[in-house]
């Protein structure tokens, strides 16, 4: 079955600067990435998502790229503020297994003012 | 903007018990799931559900737990009889086909 690993476990930037998380995934069927935010005693929310059909998506300051060849994405939040700080989950799906989205680790983001 | 709902918040329980865990999806999605997130660690996909039967299961979704629509609203989550090792957060999700998934605010099982 799909394997997703997550790195870093905990990332602190500065107000302002950028972030990034990587994830790799093991099963080369998985075309759905998804990225989910989650503050503390919350709900996994969805911040952006891409398919196997694209290499890079963007909405505001968060973008999402994808490597399929490398089984790599990524998540880059630019100009981060304050209200970033959360834990950030990385997840994938395969086409026949729709749905069955095997999460990351998580990385626990900390914005800094 | 439509969410999901899951009740209730909190359950506490005696190990051996059986709970039920319910969600309302989003009205217009046809396709559940259920996940749980240990305190402090990834959400575990548990199982997905699709025209009233199972589509996928994980190796977790063992035969003490079961899933059910027992009407056209709600979805719910049974575990027969709870372990210590169930205490956990069970988020329901729901989407439409191939699409996002949205998460419920999750039930906070606590096992004793």
């Amino acid at each position: 079955g799909e394997n997703v690993e997550q790195h870093p476990s905990t990332l602190s930037v500065q107000e302002g600067d950028s972030a990034v998380i990587k994830c790799t995934y093991s099963d080369s069927a998985s075309n759905y990435f998804p990225w989910y935010k989650q503050e503390l005693g919350k709900r996994p929310q969805l911040i952006i998502d891409i398919r196997s059909n694209v290499g890079e998506k963007k909405d505001q300051r968060i973008a999402v790229t994808l490597n399929k060849t490398a089984k790599h994405f990524s998540l880059h939040i630019t100009e981060t503020q304050p209200e970033d700080s959360a834990v950030y989950f990385c997840a994938a799906s395969p086409t026949d297994s729709w749905g069955k989205l095997q999460f990351g680790a998580g990385t626990q983001v900390v914005v800094t003012p | 903007e439509p969410e999901v709902t899951q009740t209730p918040s909190h359950q506490v329980t005696q190990m051996g018990q059986e709970v039920i865990l319910r969600c309302v999806p989003i009205s217009n999605h046809l396709y559940f799931y259920w996940y749980r997130q240990i305190l402090g660690q990834k959400v575990e996909f548990l199982v997905s559900f699709y025209n009233n039967e199972i589509s996928e299961k994980s190796e977790i979704f063992d035969d003490q737990f079961s899933v059910e629509r027992p009407d056209g609203s709600n979805f719910t989550l049974k575990i027969r009889s709870t372990k210590l090792e169930d205490s956990a957060m069970y988020f329901c999700a729901s989407s439409g086909y191939q699409e996002t998934q949205y998460f419920g605010p999750g039930t906070r099982l606590l096992v004793l």
